[in-house]
């Protein structure tokens, strides 16, 4: 099993939609999760980053966080097409600075 | 303008010839990071440093090594480059780990022959 794993893509939603990304993590020890967006060809760019149950929201979009169930979870609301891109799930393990990333899911937002 | 930059951006090299791949960032920021990425992978982490003469292995820092001697500079070494490490690769770095500011290199595109 994979340390942090991602739904397999690609994942496709209509423009104005609500786009849904999830990951799921083995080590129950985490404490920080992380979500970047990559453009191809383009390097990553932090977009979310929780810690605390529950939801956290930054304009369109909301992460939301189970340590219960160990998934976090990426919405997009209002789907546009420059939000396609792969989307990249991080968990930090160890409380300090190490970090394993999914393979991540791309999504296509169609207009 | 705050940014992370490396050199080079694009490298073609050959099998055990030693090359040192730079980053550097000018945000005064103490955390550094090296990651890889092959396609249709995400990123692995290579090795980090959460400060000066600090520095730890992420989850493939084999066949790499790094150094911290000042805080805006943290270059990756390969001692002897083989084709496996063929790859693109990404430096960060943040005021510390969970920042939720994280500014990201352009990236090195290395190849091994």
């Amino acid at each position: 099993q994979k340390e942090v794993e991602q739904n397999s893509g690609p994942l496709s939603v209509p423009e104005g939609a609500i786009a849904s990304l999830n990951c799921t993590y083995s080590d129950r020890g985490s404490q920080s999760f992380f979500w970047y967006r990559q453009y191809s060809g383009k390097s990553p760019e932090l977009i979310m980053f929780i810690y605390s149950n529950g939801d956290k929201e930054d304009g369109r979009f909301t992460a939301q966080l189970n340590k219960a169930s160990q998934y976090v979870s990426l919405l997009i609301r209002d789907s546009q097409p420059s939000d396609s891109a792969t989307y990249l799930c991080a968990v930090n393990r160890d409380n300090a600075g190490k970090s394993t990333f999914g393979d991540g899911t791309t999504l296509t937002v169609k207009p | 303008e705050a940014q992370v930059t490396q050199n080079p951006r694009y490298l073609i090299t050959v099998t055990g010839k030693k090359l040192t791949v730079t980053c550097s960032q000018n945000m005064n920021h103490e955390y550094m990071s090296w990651y890889r990425q092959d396609p249709g992978l995400g990123l692995r982490q290579i090795y980090y440093s959460m400060n000066v003469e600090v520095t730890d292995k992420g989850d493939v820092p084999e066949g790499y090594k790094v150094s911290r001697k000042e805080k805006r500079n943290f270059p990756l070494i390969l001692e002897s480059p083989s084709p496996n490490q063929t790859s693109l690769y990404f430096c960060a770095s943040s005021s510390h780990p969970f920042s939720n500011e994280q500014f990201f290199g352009p990236g090195t595109r290395l190849t091994v022959l």
